[in-house]
């Protein structure tokens, strides 16, 4: 049961045009969204989070939208640079303070080319 | 000191074997985690540990033996574990601003043979 889900296994757009990751999750208890970015042989690093009572939030090159009724999310990346190219993972926390749990999503594989 | 550090980056071991996987940080996070990542898979929740006492167990085989010493560090023990259970064995911590998200260690790569 994948709680939380990237439809997209793969993407690629061109260096300075704008690369949208979606994100889709089913359980209601979720209250806090993430992307991660993450390159081969290392772990995930963050990039920006939004709260559930949020609708928008952006920090830089990078904003995420939440639309909350229809169970989705989105990464907007503006402008796209060719170190940008990576897997990124959506993710849904539960729970309270140190003892929430993150739930990932399947990935999406972005490519940045020239 | 903004990382989470873990040891060995790769170990390959056999099924009788024993050995543990280490991961250690100095940021002051309360909260610590193990993750388990099979290649073309997202991560998968292992352990929790919140103020060095164990939260969460995803139901986790008793082969996997978390152990927390202090709010530093953290051990995945392992033992009797089979060739399923290679994969790339993620370290994060947290210091509970959920916002602010988890800060991941590199990863052991584990490969059971």
């Amino acid at each position: 049961d994948q709680q939380v889900k990237q439809n997209s296994p793969s993407l690629s757009v061109q260096e300075g045009r704008i690369s949208i990751l979606n994100c889709d999750y089913t359980n209601s208890m979720f209250d806090y969204f993430l992307w991660y970015k993450k390159y081969p042989a290392e772990g995930p690093t963050f990039l920006i989070s939004i709260s559930s009572i949020k609708d928008k939030n952006e920090d830089g090159r990078f904003t995420v939208f939440l639309n909350k009724s229809a169970k989705h999310l989105s990464l907007h990346i503006v402008p796209s640079q060719p170190g940008d190219s990576a897997v990124y993972f959506c993710a849904a926390s539960e729970g309270t303070g140190t003892a929430s749990k993150l739930t990932f999503g399947t990935g999406t594989r972005l490519q940045v080319t020239l | 000191d903004t990382e989470v550090t873990q040891t060995p980056k790769h170990l390959v071991m056999g099924m009788t074997n024993k050995k543990s996987l280490k991961c250690e940080q100095h940021m002051g996070h309360r909260a610590m985690y193990w993750y388990k990542q099979k290649a073309k898979k997202p991560p998968e929740l292992m352990f929790v540990y919140s103020y060095e006492k164990l939260s969460i167990n995803e139901s986790v085989p008793s082969r996997f033996s978390p152990e927390c010493p202090n709010s530093s560090l953290l051990n995945l023990h392992l033992h009797a574990l089979q060739p399923e259970d290679s994969a790339l064995y993620l370290c994060a911590s947290s210091q509970g601003d959920r916002e602010d998200g988890y800060t991941f260690g590199s990863g052991t790569r584990l490969t059971v043979v």
